[in-house]
């Protein structure tokens, strides 16, 4: 049973650009969380997507937008980035919408210029 | 505005003695609530959680006590062992399903 995996591990952007991050599922899981995580802070949730449908957001802009696909990886992408969202961004998955069950996968870090 | 506060950043502790993690929520629809260990490199993984019906829950060296009317809880680890050292998030949510609010952490050392 492969963990969850996210790509790249780091990555250096300017600023105004556009970044898509990936998170592969662990085996058998149908949700995927988002977080944010900036220097000395818990992570904050984004968004969760359950079964291909966004189930919940938290206070992000619209430019962070996400994608699950049928496998039930995940896409988070981020337009027009700003020198704050340099942060790791972190998924997790799990079966159900328990957070108890959810498992993270060990980020990628984001630095924006 | 800080819903979830871990207001000590650091804590030492000596291998086989008590390790006390305090967390503080000032939302009061938060009725669930988890603690995650984090080491570097790695993602956070789920340590024990506890919901507001009761005051404590334990597993193994882990207890977790929630005060409501305080609305504080904290992580006891008995006895703390060089391996625990890691930075603890406490999580809290207000239902099952509602996001998930995070505190900054606390790094945690175990001295040998």
């Amino acid at each position: 049973e492969t963990g969850v995996t996210q790509s790249p591990t780091h990555l250096i952007k300017t600023r105004g650009q556009q970044v898509t991050l990936r998170c592969s599922s662990q085996s058998g899981h149908n949700t995927v969380s988002w977080y944010q995580q900036a220097l000395g802070q818990g992570p904050q949730f984004i968004f969760q997507y359950y079964r291909e449908e966004e189930n919940g957001r938290g206070n992000f802009p619209p430019r962070f937008s996400g994608l699950q696909f049928p496998n039930y990886s995940s896409e988070l992408n981020v337009n027009a980035l700003e020198l704050d969202d340099s942060a790791l961004y972190l998924c997790a998955s799990s079966f159900g919408t328990g957070w108890e069950t959810q498992y993270f996968g060990p980020g990628t870090r984001l630095l924006v210029l | 505005d800080q819903q979830v506060k871990q207001n000590s950043p650091s804590l030492s502790v000596q291998e086989g003695r008590i390790s006390i993690l305090n967390c503080d929520y000032t939302n009061s629809m938060f009725d669930y609530f988890l603690w995650y260990k984090k080491y570097p490199a790695e993602g956070p993984t789920f340590l024990i959680s506890i919901s507001s019906i009761k005051d404590k829950n334990e597993d193994g060296r882990f207890t977790v006590f929630l005060n409501k009317s305080a609305k504080h809880l904290s992580l006891h680890i008995v006895p703390s062992q060089p391996g625990d050292s890691a930075v603890y998030f406490c999580a809290a949510s207000a239902g099952a399903n509602s996001k998930l609010t995070f505190g900054k952490g606390i790094t945690l050392s175990v001295r040998p």
